[in-house]
């Protein structure tokens, strides 16, 4: 069983459109993130969920709405999509901020999107 | 706010011989954790090791230990004994326990090459 699952794995779309992501983890966690690796491979945070509740918004454009039914569950929505919204897109789950553990990120494979 | 730096964008390393892979860390959290993780050629996010701000003794896991000098802010990976399969780039990210939410930050990334 796959802890953390995205899909789809590709998209490739033209600009304008809209398209999701999905993303589900199957550890019990109660966080959940959606980090943006580009082209150079630099990771960036973009949204985390605490139990259904956004807890980290970093400065994504509104055209990106996140959407978290339950904490094992976490969408991503882009609208109008850009040239410079490829990348790949990574969901994540951890354990909660204040519990006493590590903390580690559990990463699914990655999403990645192509926009032409 | 966390900020981490990881200041070698490519490493080589001769196969058996051990490697560093140097990171350097801010943040204004009393408390917090900092994490390596590697992403091969396949693109999946691999969680290495954990150091906690206030433990007493490096970590290990495995052929990996952590090097945390924490006057210095710094928490170096080592990599003994490396192997082909250590080829990937390698990320160092930082927790607090305290603020940020439980967001991780991440460095710009190593890749590290070992030849044969």
């Amino acid at each position: 069983d796959t802890a953390v699952s995205q899909t789809p794995k590709y998209l490739v779309t033209q600009m304008g459109n809209d398209k999701s992501i999905k993303c589900e983890q199957n550890l019990g966690h109660d966080t959940m993130y959606w980090y943006k690796q580009d082209s150079k491979k630099f990771l960036k945070i973009m949204f985390s969920y605490n139990n259904k509740e956004l807890i980290i918004n970093e400065t994504v454009p509104n055209r990106f709405s996140p959407k978290s039914p339950d904490k094992a569950h976490l969408n991503l929505h882009i609208n109008s999509l850009e040239l410079g919204d490829s990348a790949v897109y990574f969901c994540a789950s951890s354990q909660g901020p204040q519990a006493p553990n590590t903390g580690e990120l559990f990463f699914g494979e990655g999403s990645r999107l192509t926009v032409l | 706010a966390q900020k981490i730096t990881q200041t070698q964008p490519g490493m080589f390393v001769q196969e058996k011989e051990a490697v560093t892979l140097d990171c350097t860390y801010d943040t204004s959290d009393p408390s917090y954790g900092l994490f390596w993780y590697k992403q091969p050629s396949s693109g999946e996010m691999i969680f290495l090791i954990y150091q906690g701000s206030y433990d007493q003794q490096n970590a290990t896991e495995g052929r990996y230990s952590l090097n945390f000098q924490k006057a210095r802010k710094s928490a170096n990976l080592v990599i003994s004994a490396s192997q082909l399969g250590d080829s990937a780039m390698y990320f160092c990210a930082m927790r607090g326990h305290n603020t940020n939410a439980g967001k991780s930050t991440f460095g710009d990334g190593t890749t590290l090459t070992v030849k044969p």
